[in-house]
Order: C-alpha cells, then structure tokens, then sequence
C-alpha cells in the first residue's frame, strides 16, 4: 500500500516565484491536510480538506497561499508570490477521517526560497 | 486555549535507561491524544495515542500516561535504545484537526 506521495522532494527558488507543491493521499482516505514546519513554531496546520471540500483554512498564512483539492487523488499547495520566510518544509497527510484513524504523513518538500 | 504545551525540548538518555517527555493542555474539548515520532527528512509517524476517558495505555516499551484532572499526558519510553532517537511530537485533537505541541528531540547515546 503506497503512502502518502509528495512532490517535489526538495524545492530551491527566487523570492517572487510561483511555488506549487503537490500531493498524492493515500487511496480511500477522504480527508487530507497540509501542514508547515518550522524549527521556530513547529508544525503548523495550513489548511485540511474533507471529501475534497476545503474545510478549514484559517492556518493559512495571508493571500499569497492557495491549496486546492480538485480529485480525491490529488492536491496542490501554491504559494505566488514567494518569500523568502515561506521557507520550511511542507507536509501533507491523509486520514480516512473516521473515529481514531491516524493522519499518515507523506516526507514533505524542502523549500528554500532565495 | 488552542496550544499543547511540550517540554523538555531535548532529551539525551543512555542506552538501556528510560525517556520522558510531558505535555500540558487547557482545551478540555480535546478527545484524543496521539504521539507521533519523527526520524530526519522523514514525515512524523503515529507511535501510539490514547483517549482522556483512559489513564494509562502501553504498547511495547511505549506508554502514555494520561492526568485529565491535571491536563497533562506523557511518554515514557522504556529500555531505550539508539534506534529510538528522533524527534517525538504529543498532539491534541479537536473537531478532527490535530494541534501538535513543538517537539522534543531524543537522543539515546549507546
């Protein structure tokens, strides 16, 4: 059974650049989140979304995030313009969102912005 | 009200010898209570999880003490060995999201 599948793996751009960050759940699992870590404020909750309906984005940062949910089998984070503060990695994890089902986490993208 | 407070940051533990790391919280909204346990350029992994109606649950050399009047819960990791330094993350969960407290890095020197 794959996991949770995430790309790329490691991201290096200029400030101002469009960064999009994908993600792949696991098959069967209907919520997802997209988390931030920082060595400053941890793991942070950007956005989650159930049955691919957004339905908490108060963790987003400002405007310049975006997180869609087009399919049950795909997601994608964008971040236009880039900061360089936006640097962090970025995790994605799937639930299927019944009872004490764990969140599995995928291994993130590493994102340095320039 | 929304924070889950961890500590100690870091931890260093001989090999054999026993690790423990706390957490506090003041939602008391909160109904489970998940570690994970994350290894370097890896994303963190479910350990072991308990609900507040339960004060104790052990798995292995893993158990999670749990003081709902106190509003506290920990890990204990017994035996530990080099295989097990990682950083290790207690969590809350609330209306299906999950807070996670900042994290304390384990080190088990052999």
């Amino acid at each position: 059974d794959a996991g949770v599948i995430q790309s790329p793996r490691h991201e290096v751009t200029e400030m101002g650049q469009e960064v999009t960050l994908r993600c792949k759940p696991i098959s069967g699992h209907n919520s997802l989140f997209w988390y931030r870590q920082t060595m400053m404020r941890g793991l942070e909750l950007l956005i989650y979304f159930n049955n691919n309906v957004p339905i908490d984005d108060s963790g987003m940062p400002e405007d310049r995030f975006s997180a869609k949910m087009p399919n049950a089998s795909f997601s994608t984070l964008k971040i236009q313009p880039s900061e360089p503060r936006d640097s962090a990695v970025y995790f994605c994890a799937s639930t299927r969102g019944q009872g004490d089902q764990p969140q599995h986490f995928g291994d993130g993208t590493r994102l340095s912005i320039l | 009200q929304q924070q889950v407070k961890q500590s100690p940051q870091s931890l260093i533990v001989q090999k054999g010898g026993i690790s423990i790391i706390n957490c506090a919280y003041e939602n008391t909204a909160f109904d489970y209570f998940p570690w994970y346990q994350q290894f370097p350029g890896k994303g963190p992994a479910l350990l072991i999880a308990i609900r507040p109606d339960v004060s104790e649950k052990k798995e292995g050399r893993f158990t999670i003490s749990f003081n709902k009047s106190a509003k506290q819960f920990s890990l204990h990791i017994m035996d530990s060995q080099p295989g097990d330094s990682a950083t290790y993350f207690c969590a809350a969960r609330n209306i299906g999201n999950l807070i996670f407290g900042k994290g304390t890095k384990l080190s088990v020197k052999p």
